[in-house]
């Protein structure tokens, strides 16, 4: 069955700095991968996906993240992090074919000024 | 407006009571989805449905039963709530299976004393 590991479970950065939030999965032939955002009290918004196409993946708000098939990772990235990002990440796969999404156990970015 | 609607916000029962959470879409999505969101443990998936009128179990359905009459309802029932079942509830839906991002409701916040 598929599964998802996001590495840490939190990750101070200071403001303005570039931060790497990591995501791996377990092997599969094809997937579909989607990084979630949810700031406090509310439901998770989407950040970016990758379905096919391009391994550079292009999100809102200035984030990006980067398909490795060959190391089964989906790791998100921004290179200069704002107070409001202050949020909760989480990683999330899906397998071709398959109706459900799996999500990781999430990361929680804290943004030191 | 457009979107899903998770209700009530906040709920506080007894065990032994049942509830029930409400979700309603306008999109006229085909798949939702229910999640309950525990510190430690993501998002695990409770039940899906496809279409009206079919359901599916996810990863932790035992003491939740789900209905789905019309594509915009999909209702959860605690048919006997515990303790455990404590936490906060996330319904979602999307236009189809895995290869496409959910949409996230605000979530339902249940305390079960």
């Amino acid at each position: 069955a598929q599964s998802v590991t996001q590495l840490d479970s939190q990750v101070p950065v200071f403001e303005e700095a570039p931060v790497e939030l990591r995501c791996n999965y377990s092997s599969s032939v094809s997937v579909y991968l989607f990084w979630y955002v949810q700031y406090p009290n509310q439901g998770l918004q989407l950040l970016l996906k990758y379905l096919s196409g391009s391994t550079l993946v292009k999100g809102i708000n200035g984030f990006e993240a980067e398909f490795n098939k060959s190391q089964t990772s989906f790791h998100l990235r921004k290179p200069s992090v704002h107070i409001s990002d202050t949020a909760e990440y989480f990683c999330a796969v899906s397998d071709q074919g398959d109706d459900k999404i799996i999500f990781g156990k999430g990361t929680r970015l804290h943004i030191l000024p | 407006d457009a979107g899903i609607t998770q209700s009530p916000r906040y709920k506080i029962t007894e065990t032994g009571r049942q509830v029930t959470l409400m979700c309603h879409q306008t999109w006229s999505h085909s798949y939702m989805f229910w999640y309950r969101q525990d510190l430690g443990h993501g998002l695990r998936l409770i039940y899906y449905s496809a279409a009206a009128d079919i359901t599916d179990k996810g990863e932790v359905p035992d003491g939740y039963v789900v209905s789905r009459s019309k594509t915009e309802n999909f209702p959860l029932t605690l048919e006997s709530a515990t303790r455990s079942q404590t936490s906060v509830y996330f319904c979602a839906s999307s236009e189809t299976g895995g290869n496409q991002p959910q949409h996230f409701g605000d979530g339902t916040r249940l305390s079960i004393l």
